[in-house]
């Protein structure tokens, strides 16, 4: 079965700084998508960046970038010079290539500091 | 350009009361699908569609009945609420399943269930 693990509930950052927020998976399929969502406090979901896993190369999307470590079922989102609007609820998600769910992890809280 | 659209955004409901949370999508979007949100557990699936007539379940199905009679409308009904289904509702939708397509969210339904 799927499983994604994001082992921070909480992170701070300094205004300005990178943070890389983590994200392990579990699958035994070889074909994959891995999905990073952001939740600010308003409460919608935006969906950041994709990964796939037979993606030769590691996803960006201006800011954010995405680590990926197929050997080690890691895909970390590293969000370069942080904002203080990158304060939010960040969701790390995998869907399988033949099933039909996307599964979440638990999110891990990210404060910007000024 | 709605989206995905939810109603209600707030609901009260008295134990054993039922009521249907409605989604619609204008992006003539084959999948959708619903989503309960509780605080350390991330986006928990509840039913799924993959087309007008075709529903399944997901994780935490029990409690909740879907029908997607049209490929814009997924009602999610609760026939006897309980406490344990106060929570956050997502509709979310995608072209399809199988591929690089994101889910689009609705903006959520806070329900308390007393």
């Amino acid at each position: 079965a799927q499983k994604i693990t994001q082992t921070q509930p909480g992170m701070f950052v300094q205004e300005k700084e990178a943070v890389t927020l983590d994200c392990t998976y579990d699958t035994s399929d070889q074909s994959y998508g891995l999905f990073w969502y952001k939740q600010p406090s308003s409460g919608e979901m935006i969906f950041l960046i994709y990964q796939g896993s037979y993606d030769e190369q590691n996803a960006t999307e201006g800011r954010y970038s995405l680590n990926f470590q197929k050997a080690r079922k890691s895909a970390n989102l590293v969000i370069s010079a942080s904002q203080l609007g990158d304060s939010a609820m960040y969701f790390c998600a995998m869907r399988e290539a033949y099933g039909n769910k996307l599964v979440f992890g638990a999110g891990t809280i990210l404060r910007v500091k000024s | 350009n709605a989206g995905v659209t939810q109603t209600p955004k707030f609901q009260v409901l008295k134990t054993g009361q039922s009521m249907t949370l409605q989604c619609a999508q204008d992006m003539n979007h084959e999948y959708m699908s619903w989503y309960r949100q509780d605080p350390g557990m991330g986006l928990r699936l509840i039913h799924y569609s993959v087309g007008a007539g075709i529903t399944d379940q997901g994780e935490v199905p029990n409690g909740y009945n879907v029908s997607r009679s049209t490929t814009e409308d997924f009602p999610l009904r609760l026939l006897s609420a309980a406490p344990s289904q106060t929570s956050v509702y997502f509709c979310a939708s995608s072209y399809s399943i199988g591929d690089r397509s994101p889910l689009h969210f609705g903006n959520g339904t806070r329900l308390t269930v007393t």
